[in-house]
Parts: structure tokens; sequence; C-alpha cells
């Protein structure tokens, strides 16, 4: 069965970082390219960005809401994707989603809050 | 960026009855790369379309998609009860994939 296991969420002031981390099993993770996309509390879902595989060249994009503030990585010895979020804004406040390629399969999410 | 525009926003329906859900892009989506998926609350999406027309596995037979080009659309054939929940499509043609802004389907 494939999975996706979200952790690293929690309450950070505005102009903090936080590292997100995906953890999948159940496919082969290093040829899969893997996706972030979150939902604000009551709104609907926003693509963050993407990571492909490293024999699609490994190569990210990134939405420009958080273009040059977020970075996509991943560790395929570990089965695991990573969403490091730097300058954090109040909207970043949000449930964010590991999801496998474009949206095959999501994980359950974590919830990132940004408040002072 | 490709917009996706869904309407309409909320569609009141009564089980059996047939829906009709539509997504329309900006520009052309490419290669009709569009997806529908169902999310209920306190749940993750769920893929229940991709390529515009094709029914992911687990998918019911009840769901079609179908269109091309910036015009697309879900049919939901006799609504079931488990149906009620709120729809996005999203376009993955090209980055950034965006999706439009849901609708949600409702008992009424």
């Amino acid at each position: 069965e494939v999975q996706l296991v979200e952790s690293g969420g929690g309450l950070v002031k505005p102009g903090g970082s936080l590292r997100l981390s995906c953890a999948g099993s159940g496919f082969t993770f290093s040829n899969a390219w893997m996706t972030w996309v979150r939902q604000s509390p009551g709104k609907g879902l926003e693509w963050v960005g993407r990571i492909k595989s490293k024999t699609e060249g490994g190569t990210t994009d990134h939405a420009a809401p958080v273009k040059g503030r977020f970075t996509i990585s991943r560790d395929d010895s570990k089965n695991t994707l990573y969403l490091q979020m730097n300058s954090l804004k109040t909207e970043d406040t949000a449930l964010y989603y590991c999801v496998l390629y474009y949206g095959h399969v999501w994980g359950q999410g974590t919830t990132v809050t940004v408040s002072s | 960026e490709i917009l996706l525009a869904q309407s309409p926003g909320t569609l009141s329906m009564s089980p059996g009855e047939r829906g009709t859900l539509s997504c329309r892009a900006s520009q052309s989506v490419s290669s009709n790369y569009l997806a529908w998926y169902q999310q209920k609350p306190g749940q993750a999406p769920r893929l229940l379309i991709y390529a515009a027309s094709n029914r992911a596995t687990g998918t019911p037979d009840r769901f079609s998609g179908s269109g091309s080009g910036t015009d697309f659309t879900l049919t939901i054939s006799r609504l079931e009860p488990e149906d009620f929940a709120v729809y996005y499509c999203q376009q993955y043609g090209s980055s950034p994939f965006t999706f439009g802004p849901g609708t949600k389907v409702d008992i009424k």
C-alpha cells in the first residue's frame, strides 16, 4: 500500500523557519516526482511546488508566492521528501500535504501555523 | 500561469440526481492534463479523474470526465449520499500546476 506520512509542522513566529518531512513507502520513491500542496483553513487547494526524480534531472518548480523562501528537496536513500520554509509569513498558515506525482496519493498533512 | 475557474460555486442536489461540474481554463491545457479531486471534511483530497477522462483506481463509474482544450466537465450520473463533498479541478500540463477554487456539492 502506498503511504505518505508528513511531519514537522508546528507553531512558528513570522520570519521564522520550519522544515517539513514526508516519508514515502509502498512505491519506488526514487522514481517518483513529488509535490507539496497546501490548504489554508477553510480555503481551497494551493500548489506549492514539486521535485522531479533524479533520473528526470531532480529539478524543482516552486509557486510564485513561495519562490525564494521555500525549497523542496529529497533524500532517496531515506525515501523522504522535504520542504524547507524560511521567512515565514502569516499567510503561510495552512495544512501542508505531501503528494505523489501531481495527485495520485496524498498524505494526511501536517499543520503549519505562523503567528506571533 | 493557467487560471482555472469552476462553476457553479455550490451545487445543491438530491440523491439520485445527475450533476454537472464545469472547469474552464484561461488557456489550453497541455495534453488535456486535467484532474478532478473529491475532498470531504477533515480528509485529504482523493484523485477521481486524470487526463480529463480517465477514472483513477477505485473511482465509481457514476463519475465521468470529459472535455479538452480549455473546457472540462465532471459528471456524476446518479448522486449517492457519499458524494456530497467539494470537487476541485487541477491542470498539470504546465507549471505551476494550478487548482480551481472548487465546487461544493451539498444536499438540497
